[in-house]
């Protein structure tokens, strides 16, 4: 069976900085890209992250890009996202989400974990 | 950057047909895929690569894409089917773009 399971999440000062962990299990992870999304408190699902499965290929949403980092540890089957710089706009439910890896140029994230919430406020 | 654009609301009764469209610049060159949240869960694939979908998903679930418009169609719609939609595309330049969300009312 396929779990992803974030860790991480808390309360942050504005301006602070938290890790965020996703470890997966039930499928070969060093074969799939992996995904970062979050979800504001009301609102919808905003793409943050994805890298590849040999962490050659990473993007980042233009809302994130130089303060968040994503990464992978195949060895332990996990992902990571480091966040620096925290703003209260950062203030969402961070899941993190298997890309199937239907064809290339394509996303389609089929396995998500039960989210982690990370409230930015002073 | 890219953006995917959805209704906000769409109602249905019981056993009829439910469309949510999902607009974006020439999509119908993406690959669109669709997700079913409901309150307090994880969202869940329901159709990928526009007119895929994934094991578990019943038939009564089916898409397409042409244009600038994606559309997910869920025929006999039932109470279950209730919940919040996403689109979603790749874009080279923007990643892994969300259309705003479309909730599902069967009435």
């Amino acid at each position: 069976e396929v779990q992803l399971v974030e860790s991480g999440g808390g309360l942050v000062k504005p301006g602070g900085s938290l890790r965020l962990s996703c470890a997966a299990s039930g499928f070969t992870f060093s074969t799939y890209s992996m995904n970062w999304v979050r979800q504001a408190p009301g609102k919808g699902l905003e793409w943050v992250s994805g890298i590849s499965s040999s962490s050659k290929h990473i993007y980042y949403a233009d809302s994130v890009r130089g303060r968040f980092t994503i990464s992978r540890d195949n060895a332990k089957n996990s992902l990571y996202l480091q966040m620096n710089s925290l703003a209260v706009e950062d203030t969402a439910v961070y899941y993190c989400a298997r890309d199937l890896g239907a064809a290339l140029g394509t996303i389609s994230l089929d396995y998500w974990g039960q989210g982690t919430l990370v409230p930015v406020s002073s | 950057s890219y953006e995917l654009t959805q209704p906000p609301s769409v109602s249905v009764s019981p056993g009829q047909t439910a469309s949510i469209a999902c607009s974006g610049d020439k999509l119908g060159d993406k690959s669109a895929s669709w997700y079913q949240q409901k309150p307090g869960q994880s969202p869940v694939l329901v159709m990928y690569q526009d007119r895929t979908r994934p094991s578990g998903i019943p038939e009564r679930f089916s898409g397409s894409n042409s244009g600038n418009t994606a559309t997910l169609t869920i025929s006999g719609t039932q109470a279950m089917d209730e919940g919040d939609y996403y689109c979603q595309a790749w874009d080279i330049n923007s990643g892994g773009v969300f259309g705003g969300g479309t909730k599902l009312t069967v009435l």
